[in-house]
């Protein structure tokens, strides 16, 4: 297996634009993890699913911030309108059949490097 | 309060030197995960522990679930340990992840 793959692995755009950072977990997986990584804040959890149902979002940080996941094998990220505070790594993570048992196992990917003008 | 506190922040050794991280937490936890992430940004999981100890090569992550507490020991350390290491532990009312602060890890030759 591949591993998690996300893309892109560097995004640079202007103050306003839409991003989408995309993920694709590792196949059999059921649960799926944004992560947002600030030299400030460290890593800081977005938002999770399982079994493709959003979890837990208290996460993430405002409105202009929205993920889904239309299947178990891709998840998406948005940001609409990107602000220059939104400048970070965002790791996406799955876990392992048997998560939030003794048996979980996470496997995080590259991250995306996102930097807003 | 952060509810994962890691010690120390930053740690510098020789090579050669058994190494300690500290993790401290405040919440119910029904798992904690040991993660290292290296220069280049990589994350990787050591260790999920629920109790007890586990071991894997040179490293040893040992939890106290009543103390609500867990360490990672480096036995003979070597500069490719150096990273930074993250505690991250399973909440057992949210379910969700929560993260330390990561402590940085560099062993000189």
């Amino acid at each position: 297996d591949a591993g998690v793959i996300q893309s892109p692995r560097h995004e640079v755009t202007e103050m306003g634009q839409e991003v989408t950072l995309r993920c694709k977990p590792i196949s059999g997986h059921n649960s799926l993890f944004w992560y947002r990584q600030t030299m400030m804040r460290g890593l800081e959890l977005l938002i999770y699913f399982n079994n493709n149902v959003p979890i837990d979002d208290s996460g993430m940080p405002e409105d202009r911030f929205s993920a889904k996941m239309p299947n178990a094998s891709f998840s998406t990220l948005k940001i609409q309108p990107s602000e220059p505070r939104d400048s970070a790594v965002y790791f996406c993570a799955s876990g392992s059949r048997g998560f939030g048992t003794t048996n979980e196992k996470l496997f995080f990917g590259s991250g995306t490097q996102l930097s807003v003008l | 309060k952060n509810e994962v506190e890691q010690s120390p922040q930053n740690l510098t050794a020789q090579e050669g030197e058994f190494i300690t991280i500290n993790c401290s937490y405040s919440v119910g936890i029904s798992a904690l995960h040991w993660l290292q992430q290296h220069p280049g940004g990589g994350i990787v999981s050591l260790f999920m522990l629920s109790s007890g100890k586990k071991k894997h090569g040179r490293l040893i992550a040992t939890i106290n679930i009543q103390e609500k507490h867990s360490s990672l020991h480096i036995t003979a350390s070597h500069p490719r340990d150096s990273a930074v290491y993250i505690c991250a532990v399973r909440s057992r009312s949210q379910g969700n992840l929560i993260f330390g602060k990561g402590t940085k890890l560099s062993v000189k030759p």
